[in-house]
C-alpha cells in the first residue's frame, strides 16, 4: 500500500525552462509535506516543505503547491538549472506521528544545458 | 559544521555474518532515524529515537535487525545474521526535535551481503 506516489520515474527539461514534479497521496491524515533532493552517493537533502493549512510555499526558484481536495502536490523549479539534475522525493507525515516520513519512489530530473 | 556522519560508507559481507552500521547525529539534535533504501521498496523508515528512546520500530523488518542509541551522539543498527536480501543503502538522519519537520540525512552506508 503505497501512500505517497510519484508516478513519473523521470523528467527531462531544458535549462531555463520550468520543471514540474508531481506527487499524489492517499492518506487524508497527512498534514505536512516535504520535498527532498538526492544526488548520487549522497543522502537526501531537504528542499522545501508545506503545511496542509497552506496551498503554496515559495523559496527562491522552488515553489510547492498543495491541492488537498485532489490529494496532490507539485514542486515547480523556475528556471531550471543543470545543477538541479537529481532525484526528487516527495514525503508526507501526520501530526500524530511526526517522526514517520512516508516517501514516494522519487522522480529523476535531468536538466539539459 | 559537521552533518550526520555514518560509517562505514561501504560494507561487503558474507551471508550469516553480523553487520553493524554506525551513526553520529548532528550535535544538539534530539531525534534520530534509520532508513533503508532499496529498488523495490524505495526509502522506508526502520526505526526512530527521540532523546535516545526508541519511539517507533514498526519498520524494523524482523528480529535479525536491532538498533540502539546509548547516548545522544551515537547510534548503531545491527543485522545478525545478515542475508542477501538485506543488501541496500542504509541512511541515518537526525532532527532538532519532535516539533521540527526537516530531517537531515547522512551520506548512507551501502551494504552488500553475498
Amino acid at each position: 500500500d503505497q501512500q505517497v506516489k510519484q508516478n513519473s520515474p523521470s523528467l527531462s527539461v531544458q535549462e531555463g525552462r520550468i520543471s514540474i514534479l508531481n506527487c499524489d497521496y492517499t492518506n487524508s491524515m497527512f498534514d505536512y509535506f516535504l520535498w527532498y533532493k538526492k544526488y548520487p552517493a549522497e543522502g537526501p537533502t531537504f528542499l522545501i516543505s508545506i503545511s496542509s493549512i497552506k496551498d503554496k510555499n515559495e523559496d527562491g526558484r522552488f515553489t510547492v503547491f498543495l491541492n488537498k481536495s485532489a490529494k496532490h502536490l507539485s514542486l515547480h523549479i523556475v528556471p531550471s538549472q543543470p545543477g538541479d539534475s537529481a532525484v526528487y522525493f516527495c514525503a508526507a507525515q501526520t501530526s500524530s506521528n511526526t517522526g514517520k516520513l512516508i516517501f514516494g519512489q522519487g522522480t529523476t530530473l535531468q536538466v539539459k544545458p | 559544521d559537521a552533518g550526520v556522519i555514518q560509517s562505514p560508507r561501504h560494507e561487503v559481507t558474507e551471508m550469516g555474518q553480523e553487520v553493524t552500521l554506525r551513526c553520529k547525529p548532528i550535535s544538539g539534535h534530539n531525534s534520530l532515524f534509520w532508513y533503508r533504501q532499496t529498488m523495490m521498496r524505495g526509502l522506508e523508515l526502520l526505526i526512530y529515537f527521540n532523546n535516545n528512546v526508541p519511539i517507533d520500530d514498526s519498520g524494523m523488518p524482523e528480529d535479525r535487525f536491532s538498533a540502539k542509541m546509548p547516548n545522544a551522539s551515537f547510534s548503531t543498527l545491527k543485522i545478525q545474521p545478515s542475508e542477501p536480501r538485506d543488501s541496500a543503502v542504509y541512511f541515518c538522519a537526525s532532527r532538532p526535535g519532535l516539533h521540527s519537520h526537516e530531517q537531515y540525512f547522512g551520506p548512507g552506508t551501502r551494504l552488500t551481503v553475498t
